[in-house]
């Protein structure tokens, strides 16, 4: 069975500190990934989505980053974290087509100081 | 994607049946039906999905009328650990790009001892 894995389940980061999340899914190969961060008592933002090995597409701009390294890798990065950077950031994966549904993660819950 | 209204909470005595309603009136042929929950402070978990038919697996059931307007998710025993945000997710599938999911306000479902 696939399984996805985020880490760390939660992070306290002063501002202007560089930051790396990772996720890994397990049991699939070539999905389509997900990176969304949800506000409280918000719905879901999407920030970055990929369909493959180094193939990432940004949905809004910010001082994040993504990348996928390996095919079940996706990494979410930033140089230099803001205030506004707070939030629960859910990583996903789905094979794209005949309406199969996403999987998340337990997601990462992330405090700027 | 069809926009989706749910009732925004419930409440279930602990081993009887939840139904959650959900409209979705402006569905397209070709949309799909998605049920989501979520658990505060953890990632969404995927419950069930159609299209068209009523679809069954171990954790619920999906009962989609014939116009598609509207479908209902079931827990057939309600317990104290399904009390969570439920959320009816209504979007066609792409074989390409984002099939990012936009999660609206949900339902919020409190099992009763």
């Amino acid at each position: 069975s696939q399984t996805i894995h985020q880490w760390p389940a939660t992070l306290v980061q002063p501002v202007g500190s560089p930051l790396s999340l990772e996720c890994t899914v397990e049991g699939t190969s070539n999905p389509n990934l997900y990176w969304y961060r949800q506000a409280a008592g918000r719905g879901l933002q999407l920030l970055f989505y990929s369909v493959g090995i180094g193939q990432i597409s940004s949905e809004v701009p910010q001082n994040l980053s993504a990348s996928r390294p390996q095919d079940r890798q996706f990494i979410l990065s930033s140089k230099k974290l803001l205030l506004s950077d707070s939030g629960f950031y859910l990583c996903a994966w789905h094979h794209p087509g005949g309406g199969q549904p996403q999987h998340f993660g337990d997601g990462t819950r992330l405090s700027i100081l | 994607d069809a926009k989706t209204t749910q009732p925004p909470s419930m409440d279930c005595a602990e081993g009887r049946a939840a139904n959650l309603p959900c409209n979705h009136s402006t569905i397209s042929g070709n949309e799909y039906v998605y049920w989501y929950r979520q658990i505060h402070s953890q990632g969404p978990q995927y419950i069930i999905h159609g299209l068209k038919n009523n679809e069954t697996n171990e954790m619920a059931s999906l009962i989609i009328t014939e116009d598609r307007k509207s479908s209902t998710l079931i827990l057939p025993h309600a317990t104290l650990r399904d009390t969570a945000v439920y959320y009816c997710i209504v979007r066609v599938p792409r074989w390409t790009g984002a099939n990012n999911l936009f999660f609206g306000t949900g339902t919020r479902l409190t099992v009763i001892p």
